[in-house]
């Protein structure tokens, strides 16, 4: 099956630094990916949309120059979060739509990232 | 706008009780998606089913079973003699067929006791 890694898997950073994590589909190419945010005990909440070759399309009352993305490349995609403060710490997850054709409207989901900023 | 309603935030029940978490949803697309995902304590969302707006046929894989009522806008999930495997926090999520990003509910926690 289609499988979406992510990496690192946990990080801890200090207040104000940046940190970069990275999506990708393993075995397929995914033009589309998405990046969501969970807080503890709380919903996913989708951020941004990354579409390949072309600038992320962000939701309202995401900051885009706090979340950078970039999706360089069909099996890449990263987020950036910089000056990185404590209310930054969540669970990130994308997600990457296989449209190989075999099921375009599958999306496969990677692990998460569990970001802490101290 | 999309939104998907678990109003149950937290069942607890006793292993082999059959379980039903409740998923309700508004769209104004008449073609879309609805999704249940299982996620444990590791925080990696499990897929369950998908269902297209065009099928309304339940569906039964196991223990599961998914009952789709486009009338009541609900896609509702049973759990049949559940186990402690069980346990887990269960989103339900809606999709629609252009960008096709998802729409989650707040999800339900299921805590099966042995």
């Amino acid at each position: 099956g289609a499988v979406v890694s992510q990496h690192p898997s946990r990080v801890i950073c200090k207040s104000g630094t940046s940190v970069k994590i990275e999506c990708r589909s393993l075995d397929f190419q995914a033009t589309t990916m998405f990046w969501y945010r969970q807080f503890p005990k709380k919903s996913l909440m989708l951020m941004a949309t990354s579409n390949e070759g072309s600038k992320a399309t962000y939701e309202q009352g995401v900051e885009k120059d706090k979340f950078l993305i970039n999706h360089a490349s069909l099996t890449l995609s990263t987020l950036t979060v910089t000056s990185a403060h404590p209310e930054d710490s969540s669970f990130y997850i994308c997600s990457a739509r296989d449209v190989s054709g075999r099921s375009s409207y599958e999306q496969y989901f990677g692990p998460g990232t569990r970001l802490t900023v101290t | 706008a999309q939104k998907v309603t678990q109003a149950q935030t937290e069942i607890s029940v006793v292993e082999k009780e059959d379980v039903t978490l409740d998923c309700v949803y508004e769209t104004r697309d008449t073609t879309y998606y609805l999704f249940w995902y299982k996620q444990p304590p590791s925080g990696e969302l499990v897929f369950l089913i998908r269902r297209n707006s065009f099928d309304e046929q339940n569906e039964i894989s196991g223990r599961y079973s998914w009952n789709f009522q486009k009338s009541t806008s609900s896609f509702n999930f049973t759990i049949t003699a559940s186990q402690v495997v069980d346990s887990a926090v269960y989103f339900c999520a809606l999709s629609d067929t252009g960008r096709r990003a998802l729409t989650f509910g707040s999800g339900t926690r299921l805590q099966v006791q042995p």
